[in-house]
């Protein structure tokens, strides 16, 4: 199985910041890597599929890059309402395997 | 509106079978895969595995091969996951999603196992 290694585990940061996830894949995943954001009691939401396409709906401060082994989820200036935990995950081969997840927080 | 509505909370016995159910609407159901997913309390999330409504064809993640059975009734749009054998390791929250993309997804059901 591929194994998703998320970093860091936790984030504190301001309104305003500029953040980055990290996300670092077992294997070449040849950029089927997505970034779901879940808010607590809520579903996933996907923002990002396949590296750096922005989902529909989703605010352009959110971006997504990488290749290989190594991606980034990128927020350009964080706003109150992107506190959550976000999870990058992998469709590029079975089984389809999640990162452990950033708990993102405001400092 | 694409829409995935979960059945409700399930508390039920070790030992015993539970089968939840996904009903979707505002998209052609069989022109997209589901999948399901598994969270458990403070956790993060697994793949359980995904059918292709279509023609029923699954595929699942390696240890749930033995726990989940997914099925899909084109007649009413609806996609279910049974899970058997049940143990406290069971007790989460399922969710569906739709898509390789996980582009849409149910507001999840919690299956809690206790006697």
């Amino acid at each position: 199985d591929i194994q998703m290694t998320q970093s860091p585990s936790v984030l504190s940061a301001s309104v305003g910041d500029r953040v980055t996830l990290n996300c670092k894949a077992s294997q070449n995943i040849n950029k089927y890597l997505n970034w779901y954001q879940q808010k607590l009691g809520e579903a996933p939401k996907l923002l990002i599929y396949n590296t750096n396409n922005l989902q529909t709906g989703i605010p352009s401060r959110f971006s997504g890059s990488g290749s290989g082994t190594d991606y980034t989820l990128t927020i350009s200036s964080l706003q109150p309402e992107d506190v959550a935990t976000y999870f990058c995950f992998q469709h590029n081969s079975w089984p389809y395997t999640f990162g452990a997840g950033t708990k993102l927080e405001l400092k | 509106e694409v829409l995935l509505q979960q059945s409700g909370a399930e508390l039920v016995r070790p030992g015993s079978s539970v089968k939840i159910s996904c009903k979707a609407s505002g998209y052609t159901f069989t022109d997209y895969y589901m999948h399901w997913v598994k969270q458990r309390p403070e956790q993060g999330l697994v793949w359980i595995g995904r059918i292709n409504p279509a023609n029923g064809n699954t595929v699942y993640a390696e240890k749930f091969k033995s726990k989940a059975t997914l099925t899909a009734d084109k007649s009413s749009n609806t996609a279910y996951m049974q899970l058997s054998s049940l143990t406290s390791e069971d007790t989460a929250t399922y969710f569906c999603t739709r898509s390789r993309y996980f582009d849409f997804w149910g507001p999840g059901t919690m299956v809690t196992v206790s006697s």
